[in-house]
């Protein structure tokens, strides 16, 4: 079955800290790959997603992912966070262009 | 970008009851997902919700307990039905546009007691 995993479940990081959040799929196929988040109180939204091209994606702010095709890994990157990224952040893969099928979700906390 | 309503926000029922969540969106969409995340996991797709047609159901998921609603391009509803407390979660309705980027609603947080 299709599945997505995220390893860090809770990452804890101050100001100015390098960040990055793990993300595995298990698909053989193609996929198109996101990043989304959610901060508190608000809904879902997209920070960046991978369709195909340059496996470097650079989202909104900041945020940037690479995709390994070999190590089925879309990880999540930013050199250095603000206390305002604090949110949670699901990885998502969708084998189709419509189903999205999300890991479970790490919930950032950055202190100032 | 879709900008999707959900109501009610949130609501606390009684076991054996039912809730309606609905759904309206500012654009005409073609689907219409619906998305449960249960505390402290991931979200799943409920279903797919297509207009003039049957929703089509996620494995583990049946029409009975969740009937859909789709009676037009910009409206759905979903029916959580005789809950029980593992019903207890956050029902997320979504829409795809340009066949790429999902949009979601500000979820409906549902207590059943």
């Amino acid at each position: 079955a299709q599945s997505v995993s995220q390893h860090n479940h809770h990452v804890i990081l101050s100001e100015a800290a390098s960040l990055e959040l793990g993300c595995n799929y298990s698909y053989g196929g193609t996929v198109n790959l996101f990043w989304y988040v959610q901060y508190p109180g608000q809904h879902l939204q997209l920070l960046l997603k991978y369709f195909s091209g340059d496996p470097l994606v650079k989202g909104i702010k900041g945020f940037e992912a690479e995709f390994i095709k070999s190590k089925f890994s879309f990880n999540l990157r930013k050199p250095s966070v603000q206390w305002s990224d604090t949110a949670e952040y699901f990885c998502a893969v969708s084998p189709f262009t419509d189903k999205l099928i999300f890991g479970t979700g790490t919930r950032l906390q950055v202190f100032p | 970008s879709a900008v999707i309503s959900q109501k009610p926000s949130r609501d606390i029922c009684q076991r054996g009851t039912s809730l309606t969540i609905q759904c309206q969106v500012d654009s005409q969409v073609t689907m219409m997902f619906w998305y449960r995340q249960q505390p402290g996991q991931s979200l799943t797709l409920i279903a797919t919700a297509n207009q003039g047609s049957e929703a089509t159901y996620e494995s583990g998921f049946v029409i009975d307990k969740f009937p859909i609603s789709r009676p037009n391009l910009t409206f759905s509803t979903l029916t959580v039905s005789n809950m029980s407390p593992e019903d207890s979660s956050i029902y997320l309705c979504s829409v795809v546009e340009h066949d790429t980027e999902a949009f979601f609603g500000q979820g409906t947080r549902l207590t059943v007691v």
